[in-house]
C-alpha cells in the first residue's frame, strides 16, 4: 500500500541557507501535519493543512512557511537556517480529522 | 490549548512482565487518544487508539484505558518481549484539531 513519502531523507545545509522539505500524502488523504522532532524529544506540531488550506499553526518560526498544493503534496520552506533547526521533520497524512495519522519516514535536517 | 503529560519518562521492565504508561490531558474537548511507538531513527507508528465514547480497548498484548472524568488514559503492555523496547508516545486530539503528543516514555525490556 502507498505510504507517506517525504523527500529528501537527509539534508545538510549551512547556517543562513534555505531548505525545502516535501511531503506526498497517501492518496485521498485530505489532511497533512508537519512535526519537528529534536534528538530525544517528542514531535512538536508545526502546521497543518486541510483540503489545501492551512488549518492550524503551532510553534512554527516566522522563518518557516508551508503550503499544500492542488495535488495535495505539501512543502515546508525553511529560511535563514539556524543550528537549532537541526532535527527530524515528519509529515503525517490523515484521511480525515480525528483519525489515525500516518507518518512519513522523515527528513533529517542537519544545519552546520 | 491542549497539554499532554506523560509518565514515566523511562521505564525498565523484566521480559515477560507488564508495563504501564500513564498520560493526562488538559482539554476536556479532546475525544481521540492514539498511542504511537517509535523505534530509534524511525517514524512513529500507531499501535492502538481509543475514542472518548469507550473506556477500554484491547488488541492482543496491548490495552488502553480512558477515564474521561479524570482526563487520564493509560497504555498497558502485558507479557513484554524484547521487540517492545522503543519510545512510546501518547497523544490527544479534539478530532477536528491537531494531535498533541506527550513527551514520550523510553521502554527498556530487560532480559
Amino acid at each position: 500500500a502507498a505510504g507517506v513519502i517525504q523527500s529528501p531523507r537527509h539534508l545538510i545545509k549551512e547556517k543562513r541557507e534555505t531548505a525545502t522539505l516535501k511531503c506526498y500524502p497517501i492518496p485521498r488523504h485530505d489532511t497533512v501535519y508537519w512535526y519537528q522532532q529534536g534528538p530525544g524529544q517528542d514531535p512538536q506540531f508545526l502546521i497543518s493543512f486541510y483540503e489545501k488550506m492551512q488549518s492550524d499553526k503551532g510553534s512554527i518560526p516566522d522563518r518557516f512557511s508551508a503550503q499544500q498544493f492542488s495535488d495535495y503534496h505539501s512543502e515546508l520552506n525553511m529560511s535563514s537556517l539556524e543550528l537549532g533547526d537541526s532535527a527530524l521533520y515528519f509529515c503525517a497524512s490523515l484521511p480525515g480529522a480525528g483519525t489515525e495519522a500516518f507518518f512519513g519516514q522523515g527528513t533529517r535536517l542537519t544545519v552546520v | 490549548g491542549e497539554n499532554v503529560e506523560q509518565h514515566p519518562s523511562t521505564l525498565s521492565v523484566q521480559e515477560g512482565d507488564s508495563a504501564v504508561i500513564k498520560c493526562t490531558y488538559s482539554d476536556s474537548a479532546s475525544n481521540y487518544f492514539p498511542w504511537y511507538k517509535q523505534e530509534l531513527g524511525k517514524r512513529p507508528q500507531l499501535i492502538i487508539d481509543i475514542r472518548s465514547n469507550v473506556g477500554e480497548k484491547k488488541d492482543q498484548r496491548i490495552a488502553v484505558t480512558l477515564n474521561k472524568t479524570a482526563k487520564h488514559f493509560s497504555l498497558h503492555i502485558t507479557e513484554t518481549q524484547p521487540e517492545d523496547s522503543a519510545v512510546y508516545f501518547c497523544a490527544a486530539s479534539r478530532g477536528d484539531d491537531k494531535i498533541i503528543f506527550g513527551k514520550g516514555t523510553r521502554l527498556h525490556i530487560l532480559p
